[in-house]
């Protein structure tokens, strides 16, 4: 079975500086995919960025980008310059197909706090 | 404006109920998705649906039902049967549930029992 692991509960920021927050993955498929999710306090989980297994290159999306170390089954997502809107729950998710859908295992989360 | 819906936000619900969530779509996907999340956790599925009038069991379907009768409306039963069901219920869709498709989610319903 496919697993994620988000081993920060939390983190605590300064406003402008980058943060990694880290996701690690286990499974046996040989094509995956990976995504990130921030929830702010509202609830909605609003999707931030995918890597393919495939993809040779990191994927990147204005201030967001993934760190992919496929050989340590890792996919850390980057935000620059942070701000104080990106304070809120980040979720790593990996695809996993089932019957030609595509049904999303989450990590436990990492709750990052921006300080102004 | 394409997006997703969910109705109510907070529902309220006295033991031995039954109640249904709303989940409603305009993005044309195919793929529908009900999850759960407890607090502190990530989420798990409880059903998907590829298809009008098809829906499979996720991870956690015990004491939930759905139905898929329109392409945009993916409505999510919790029965009495479900020993457990406060949570945060967020539904999902997704183009056709292949690979490298993006779910997107809507607001959520935040479900008390009494």
């Amino acid at each position: 079975a496919q697993k994620i692991t988000q081993t920060q509960p939390g983190m605590f920021v300064q406003e402008k500086e980058a943060v990694t927050l880290d996701c690690t993955y286990d499974t046996s498929d040989q094509s995956y995919g990976l995504f990130w999710y921030k929830q702010p306090s509202s609830g909605e989980m609003i999707f931030l960025i995918y890597q393919g297994s495939y993809d040779e290159q990191n994927a990147t999306e204005g201030r967001y980008s993934l760190n992919f170390q496929k050989a340590r089954k890792s996919a850390n997502l980057v935000i620059s310059a942070s701000q104080l809107g990106d304070s809120a729950m980040y979720f790593c998710a990996m695809r996993e197909s089932l019957q030609g859908a595509q049904k999303l295992v989450f990590g436990q989360g990492t709750r990052l706090t921006i300080n102004p | 404006d394409g997006g997703i819906t969910q109705s109510p936000k907070y529902l309220f619900r006295k033991e031995g109920q039954n109640v249904t969530l709303s989940c409603e779509q305009n993005l044309n996907h195919d793929a529908m998705y009900w999850y759960r999340q407890d607090p502190g956790q990530g989420l798990r599925l409880i059903y998907y649906s590829q298809i009008v009038n098809d829906f499979q069991k996720g991870d956690i379907a015990e004491g939930y039902s759905v139905s898929r009768e329109k392409k945009e409306s993916f409505p999510l039963t919790v029965t009495s049967a479900q020993k457990n069901p406060t949570a945060f219920y967020l539904c999902a869709s997704s183009t056709s549930g292949a690979p490298g498709d993006t779910q997107y989610f809507g607001p959520g319903t935040r479900l008390t029992v009494l």
